[in-house]
């Protein structure tokens, strides 16, 4: 079946350490993100790319790193420069050129999240 | 700065009510928006979206209602359903990313 899937589904880290969020897709999408979401609050943007190898920060990309080589992939790494890691991390990818791409709009797609919570 | 939020944090209704979510924006270059349904520890599922250019959207059992003379969306459940508890988030397209509101829990009693 084609989807977006994160893994894993949780993840403990301990402090001072780095630790990386898989993300994968299958549904030949261009644009791909990672969003936080802490309790009883919205998403918040961390990063986001749009073409492989390239990507651009978000609202809130200090602490975090990520890389996208190839389509299909966009892990996301939480350094231990993220003071407070512990979040619900969501991936989600869209069409093409983010959500308005030649003029068509397409929603963005998400994965099932990753709980990381510091130990 | 700009965002998106919503008027009420939490909504509790009957089963078989019709339900209404409500959303306010304040970026008049929006041009397409999206509602989406999360539920308890899982990602955000997409309910129905809406162009600018564009009054009223109808999907099955809801509908999505824009003004943009004092940029206001409505989400609208008919016949509201146990399974539709859960939080709901509008978000606004601003150029190549997406941004969430803080979302509304809907409660559905039995």
């Amino acid at each position: 079946d084609g989807g977006i899937t994160q893994s894993p589904k949780y993840l403990f880290r301990k402090e001072g350490q780095n630790v990386t969020l898989s993300c994968e897709q299958n549904l030949n999408h261009d644009a791909m993100y990672w969003y936080r979401q802490d309790p009883g609050q919205g998403l918040r943007l961390i990063y986001y790319s749009q073409i492989v190898n390239d990507f651009q920060k978000g609202d809130i990309a200090e602490g975090y790193s990520v890389s996208r080589e190839k389509k299909e992939s966009f892990p996301l790494t939480v350094t231990s420069a993220q003071k407070n890691p512990t979040a619900f991390y969501l991936c989600a990818s869209s069409l093409g050129q983010g959500f308005a791409g030649a003029g068509v709009n397409t929603e963005a797609f998400f994965g099932q999240g990753t709980r990381l919570t510091v130990v | 700065g700009e965002s998106v939020g919503l008027h009420l944090p939490t909504l509790s209704v009957q089963e078989g009510d019709n339900s209404i979510i409500n959303c306010a924006y304040s970026n008049s270059a929006s041009d397409y928006f999206i509602w989406y349904k999360q539920e308890s520890g899982k990602g955000p599922q997409f309910i129905i979206d809406i162009r600018s250019n564009m009054d009223k959207r109808q999907g099955q059992r809801v509908t999505v209602l824009l003004n943009k003379t004092v940029k206001h969306l409505s989400l609208q459940i008919a016949a509201t359903q146990p399974g539709d508890s859960a939080v709901y988030f509008c978000a606004e397209n601003m150029g190549s990313t997406l941004t969430f509101g803080k979302g509304t829990m809907l409660l559905v009693s039995p």
